[in-house]
């Protein structure tokens, strides 16, 4: 089946860091990727939705200069949390969706901010 | 209230019984999604269905879009099957409204 790469898994780093997220499509063109974002024991809440070659579409509450969003090709969207503190600690993950197909989600990386 | 609403949120059993996690959602659809969420995060996709009955070996899937009501069972339950399930639908286009999970134990 469809396959999603999300990278790095995990991620320490100090406070006042950005860090980069990476969610690759494997073996299809994926003209949509949705960020998530997860707190323990609480469903997904979906950060923004991107599509390739345009601006992400960011949720309401959602800082769109904190968590900067690059679909630059089919098969890549990067994630980058700017300027990281212990709040923004949580479980990231991604998914593509090419059309109308299903979602393939990445395995998530989890963020903790020292 | 919330859109997706799950039942139970917690669900212990012995290995070899027959489970059903519930689902009742209160918005118009174009699909639902039914997701396996593991220990470590990652999320599989196991079902999205629109109507009717899908089955996935010893998952099965329903829906009543007039009900507004999914049910996700797993037959022969081994403890492999200990995860977060999910439910999740997809009022129009892609953005999907998520259920807050059913954690289900399958005890050896």
């Amino acid at each position: 089946g469809a396959v999603v790469s999300q990278h790095p898994s995990w991620v320490i780093c100090k406070s006042g860091t950005s860090v980069k997220i990476e969610c690759r499509s494997l073996d299809f063109q994926a003209t949509t990727m949705f960020w998530y974002r997860q707190f323990p024991k609480q469903s997904l809440m979906l950060m923004a939705t991107s599509n390739e070659g345009s601006k992400a579409t960011y949720e309401q509450g959602v800082e769109k200069d904190k968590f900067l969003i690059n679909h630059a090709s089919l098969t890549l969207s990067t994630l980058t949390v700017t300027s990281a503190h212990p709040e923004d600690s949580s479980f990231y993950i991604c998914s593509a969706t090419a059309g109308d197909q299903p979602q393939h989600f990445g395995d998530g990386t989890r963020l903790s901010i020292l | 209230k919330n859109e997706v609403e799950q039942s139970p949120q917690n669900l212990t059993a012995q290995e070899g019984e027959f489970i059903t996690i519930n689902c009742s959602y209160s918005v118009g659809i174009s699909a639902l999604h039914w997701l396996q969420q593991h220990p470590g995060g990652g999320i599989v996709s196991l079902f999205m269905l629109s109507s009717g009955k899908k089955k996935h070996g010893r998952l099965i899937a329903t829906i009543n879009i007039q009900e507004k009501h999914s049910s996700l069972h797993i037959t022969a339950s081994h403890p492999r099957d200990s995860a977060v399930y999910i439910c999740a639908v997809d009022p129009s286009g892609s953005r999907l409204t998520f259920g807050e999970g059913t954690q289900l134990t399958v005890n050896p």
